[in-house]
């Protein structure tokens, strides 16, 4: 058990730019969940899979983000045609269904 | 919809004293809820959890919480504070112990002094 793993760790992009994080959760666990943070807030809900089926999208869930999890294991987050106001940390958790979430130490969008 | 409050933004308490964060949660059936800690830049480590039975739970690092239904609360304490203790603190309340959705506090930002 490796935890969860996301990468890259930090990403600056300019605005209008794409931008892709992925995401590695615990081998067995087969919920897997994206949440933002923004600074001094807490995390917010963005979507959840169970196995590759994506169950629940959040309503700031723009048109601009589309998360997969194409085989059931590693996950995808993309942003398309960034904004200053996409700048956040991007928690990526994972749980085996029963318990508490397992998180990952997150990548952190900074949009100039 | 579930909501948590978290009243106290900033705490400060000096090493060695007692804590208790506070959390109000609002939710129509029974809640599942946490606590999580997290360090600047880094993801939340989860503390302990209460799903059912016992009211007083026990978790990492010498945490304990207690759920109280009729005040809707579920502080968080520790009988004596460590310097490394100094993190964020987030209360979360689930719709279900399967894992669904959660909703988080705005935080607590603990500090400790000397």
């Amino acid at each position: 058990d490796t935890g969860v793993s996301q990468d890259p760790r930090h990403k600056i992009t300019k605005r209008g730019q794409n931008v892709t994080f992925r995401c590695d959760p615990i081998s067995e666990h087969n919920r897997l969940y994206w949440y933002r943070q923004t600074l001094g807030q807490g995390p917010e809900f963005l979507t959840y899979f169970q196995n590759e089926a994506q169950l629940e999208k959040s309503r700031l869930l723009s048109d601009r983000f589309s998360a997969e999890r194409p085989k059931g294991s590693f996950s995808t987050l993309e942003i398309q045609r960034t904004e200053q106001g996409d700048s956040a940390m991007y928690l990526c958790a994972s749980s085996p269904g029963t318990g508490g979430y397992t998180f990952g130490s997150g990548t952190r969008l900074t949009v100039v | 919809a579930q909501s948590v409050t978290q009243p106290d933004i900033h705490i400060t308490v000096s090493e060695g004293a007692s804590l208790e964060l506070r959390c109000n949660y609002s939710y129509g059936a029974t809640p599942y809820l946490f606590w999580y800690v997290q360090s600047p830049g880094q993801g939340l480590q989860l503390l302990l959890k209460y799903f059912s039975g016992d009211t007083l739970v026990q978790g990492i690092k010498g945490f304990e919480a207690e759920f109280k239904r009729s005040q809707s609360s579920f502080n968080l304490r520790k009988p004596s504070v460590h310097w490394s203790d100094a993190a964020e603190y987030f209360c979360a309340v689930g719709a279900s112990n399967a894992g669904n959705m959660l909703t988080f506090g705005g935080g607590t930002r603990l500090m400790v002094k000397p």
